[in-house]
């Protein structure tokens, strides 16, 4: 158990529609990370959160939105929903100054569009 | 754009056998390489890291190695186990920010 938890586990819904994942990171942690893991493919970093902060962006799309709130969980708003949007949706953590950058993931919400 | 790349999907050894994983990167500016292990149904979990003023860290039986010239990391496990095999992911991130990922490496391990 990393620490970092994702609700929910699985979800599933139709194209056009709007979902909300969730991630507490690990107690202490003030960055929360975003990856989209689709079929077959490595993980595509989204977006970095540093105490409230946006911080870096990778491959997120426009209709693709995170925030992270005073106590420090993290949203990730995924808004008009396409088939290609079904992947693993991951989030990590990892606690200030860490040298090496180590992230500790959460279990994942996979997210099916029909 | 795949600034990190795991040209290998899967790779099979014999238990007891060494594993070599590899991985290439093209962006120079990365100062911090890590690898990253997955079990179905879990989130990666962290192995073995090693900074760009290294060429190699050693972690029990894991132990990166990583050729700046060359832009190419390796993770060696020795001897390799069953509960080894995975996916491997091969990371690499600058100063301290945003993490970049291979596609991964199914590794098998048979007994």
């Amino acid at each position: 158990d990393s620490g970092v938890t994702q609700t929910p586990k699985h979800l599933i819904t139709a194209t056009g529609q709007r979902v909300t994942l969730r991630c507490s990171p690990r107690s202490g942690d003030l960055s929360v990370y975003w990856y989209q893991q689709s079929l077959d493919q490595g993980l595509q970093f989204l977006i970095q959160y540093y105490n409230g902060e946006e911080r870096a962006k990778g491959n997120i799309l426009e209709r693709f939105s995170a925030q992270q709130f005073p106590d420090l969980h993290s949203e990730l708003n995924l808004s008009s929903l396409e088939l290609g949007d079904s992947a693993l949706y991951f989030c990590a953590s990892s606690a200030p100054g860490t040298l090496n950058n180590e992230q500790f993931f959460g279990p994942g919400t996979r997210l099916t569009v029909l | 754009d795949q600034q990190v790349k795991q040209n290998s999907p899967s790779l099979s050894v014999q238990e007891g056998r060494i594993s070599i994983l590899n991985c290439d990167y093209t962006n120079s500016m990365f100062d911090y390489f890590l690898w990253y292990k997955k079990y179905p149904a879990e989130g990666p979990t962290f192995l073995i890291s090693i900074s760009s003023i290294k060429d190699k860290n050693e972690d029990g039986r894991f132990t990166v190695f990583l050729n700046k010239s060359a832009k190419h990391l390796s993770l060696h496990i020795v001897p390799s186990q069953p509960g080894d095999s995975a996916v491997y992911f091969c990371a690499a991130s600058f100063n301290n920010n945003d993490m970049r990922f291979g596609a991964g490496t199914r590794l098998t391990v048979k007994p």
